[in-house]
Parts: structure tokens; sequence; C-alpha cells
């Protein structure tokens, strides 16, 4: 079975500073992967996903994932954090050719001036 | 485009009391997903449907949860009886063919008291 692993929980992080959001997943080849961000009292917006090829994928509002096989990894980082990154970052991932995804338990960013 | 529509925002009701949601899906997607978010449990997957037809309704936590799609394009979910515990903000989302992106409502913020 398809399982996600986001290991932190909550992560604070000064303004102007470089993020780094952890991401595991367990499946026994490469699935689709994706990262979608929460603002409060919001859905889920999709900020970026990787489905084959380069394993370096940028996405939206200056966000970038790299997916390492090796570790069965997908990180979300972010080289300077703006205030307006708080939110909560779910990490997901669902096999090729079908639909449902998997989604981890997310990470709540808090951003400090 | 207009993205996924959820109705209402907010529903507040007594126990006891019948609550639908209602999801509309982004045109053209073929597959409907219902989530539950709690602070206990995160994002649950409740059901999904696949052109119309439920493919997993494993996360409808009993049998007072139902949904339905009764065109291609619009979705309902029932709750009868309420209880508190149905607390939760219930998102729906929608997807095309296989590529797994979903598209997230801004979901229905369910209070049961």
């Amino acid at each position: 079975a398809q399982s996600v692993t986001q290991p932190d929980i909550h992560i604070t992080v000064s303004e102007g500073a470089s993020l780094e959001l952890r991401c595991n997943y367990s499946y026994g080849a490469t699935p689709y992967l994706f990262w979608y961000v929460q603002s409060p009292g919001q859905g889920l917006q999709l900020l970026l996903k990787y489905f084959s090829g380069d394993t370096l994928v940028q996405g939206i509002k200056g966000f970038e994932a790299e997916f390492k096989r090796s570790q069965s990894s997908f990180n979300l980082r972010k080289p300077s954090v703006h205030w307006s990154d708080a939110a909560e970052y779910f990490c997901a991932v669902g096999p090729p050719g079908f639909q449902k995804l998997v989604f981890g338990t997310g990470t709540r960013l808090l951003v400090s001036p | 485009d207009a993205g996924v529509i959820q109705s209402p925002r907010h529903e507040v009701t007594e126990m006891g009391q019948e609550v639908t949601l209602r999801c509309k899906l982004i045109s053209g997607h073929n597959s409907l997903f219902w989530y539950r978010q709690t602070m206990m449990r995160g994002l649950e997957l409740l059901i999904y449907f696949n052109n119309n037809v439920p493919i997993d309704d494993s996360g409808m936590p009993e049998d007072r949860f139902s949904a339905k799609m009764p065109n291609a394009s619009f979705s309902t979910l029932k709750i009868q009886p309420s209880e508190p515990r149905d607390s939760a903000v219930y998102f729906c989302a929608s997807t095309a063919g296989q590529n797994n992106e979903q598209f997230f409502g801004p979901g229905t913020r369910l209070t049961v008291l």
C-alpha cells in the first residue's frame, strides 16, 4: 500500500531564510508526486507535480521540489521565504494510471519576522 | 474558468438534522472526490467517483453518510442524521483523465451543535 510521511508537523522559518519541507513515500514503483498548499480557510492549491523526466521540478510561487528515487523522497524547497508563505503544505502520491491520491499529514509553516 | 464550486461555504446545524453539501465539478472533469479535514485526523478521502460511478467508498465513516452524482457535473454529500463529531471542513476535488492532478474547492465548514 502507498503511504506518505511528512515528518515535520510544524516548521518555523525566518522571513528571507531558505526552506525545505520533507516528504517520504512508500510505493513499489515511481508514483506521481504532488505538493499542495493550503492557506488558512482555503482549499488546497497545487504547487507542483512530478510525473517523470527531470527530477527537479519548478512550481508556482518560487517553489521547487526534487525527486530522489534512492531516498524515496520528494522534498519541497524555496530559497527565500516570504511571510505570505505561511500555510500548511501537503505532499501527496498517486500511482500512474489511477486517480486516488494519498496525502501526508501536512506540515504547518510559520514565518517569523 | 470557474474552479470547483462548493455550497454552502458554512453550515451550522443541530444534532439529528440532515445536512446536504454540494459540489460542482470543473467543466470537462470526470472524477470527483469528497474529503473531510479535521485537526485530529487530517485530510481523509471519503469517496470518489469516476464518470458518475462510485469507485471507492471505503472512507465513508458510517451509513449516515451518502454521496451521489446525479449528473456529470454535480455531486452531493448527505449526512443524516448529523452528529457533533461530523463537524469538519468538507472538500470536494475534481480531476480529468488519469493524470491525478486534483483541483480542490474552497470547502464547506460544517458545525453540528
